[in-house]
């Protein structure tokens, strides 16, 4: 049974970057999309973008000049970097697994699998 | 990017009841919606991918439906582990957007 699990710091200084990794256990890092999502205190998700086990990626517009998202599948794990963080940055930040799902039918994509979250502050 | 709008944002309801969420896109997005249960400090779990598709495992009270522009999550008979919030999400294309919420909570 495939499972992802978030590490990093739980504090991170204003200006700074904000490093995370997600290991993943009981499966292959092959074929899947591999994605960030993070939840401010109090709010919804949002969607920071995925690296496909290829190593391209995608982003989202509104993080991209900050984000780095990538991919070593020889650890089987996956990192989120994000830049020149301030108090909006802060969150609890999810990994998970994106794929096609076919069944049952009719197919289509989504994050079937999550890490429990890990918190990250954005504070000096 | 696609603006999703779930209504309400939070409801009161009781066991037994039938339950409707609903989400609009701000543009047509096909059957390329996804609906999500989260509990307090839990992650998200997947109830239902293309708009009506309900994934293994997950009980049959739930149901999803639409097309194009707009989409219902029902719950046809609410029990107690049900409270909790739900978020559609868009995949027709990216960036991928999440509505808003519906916290549903005890009456």
């Amino acid at each position: 049974q495939v499972q992802l699990q978030e590490s990093g710091p739980g504090l991170v200084k204003p200006s700074e970057t904000l490093s995370l990794t997600c290991s993943v256990s009981g499966g292959f890092i092959n074929d899947y999309y591999w994605n960030w999502i993070r939840q401010p205190p109090g709010k919804g998700l949002e969607w920071i973008g995925y690296a496909y086990y290829s190593g391209s990626t995608k982003y989202n517009p509104s993080l991209e000049s900050r984000v780095t998202i990538s991919i070593d599948t020889s650890k089987t794990q996956f990192s989120l970097r994000l830049s020149s963080v301030t108090a909006a940055d802060t969150a609890l930040y999810y990994c998970a697994r994106r794929r096609r799902i076919a069944a049952p039918s009719p197919a289509g994509d989504a994050f079937d699998i999550w890490g429990q979250g890990t918190r990250v502050t954005v504070s000096s | 990017a696609i603006q999703m709008t779930q209504s309400p944002s939070s409801l009161s309801a009781s066991v037994g009841d039938r339950v409707t969420i609903t989400c609009r896109a701000s543009q047509d997005i096909r059957h390329d919606l996804g609906w999500y249960q989260q509990k307090p400090g839990i992650a998200p779990k997947l109830l239902i991918y293309a708009a009506s598709t309900l994934q293994s495992g997950v009980p049959s009270r739930f149901s999803g439906s639409g097309s194009g522009t707009d989409f219902t999550l029902t719950i046809s008979s609410l029990q107690p582990e049900d409270f909790a919030t739900y978020y559609c999400v868009q995949d027709y294309n990216y960036p991928l957007t999440f509505g808003g919420g519906t916290e549903v909570e005890i009456k």
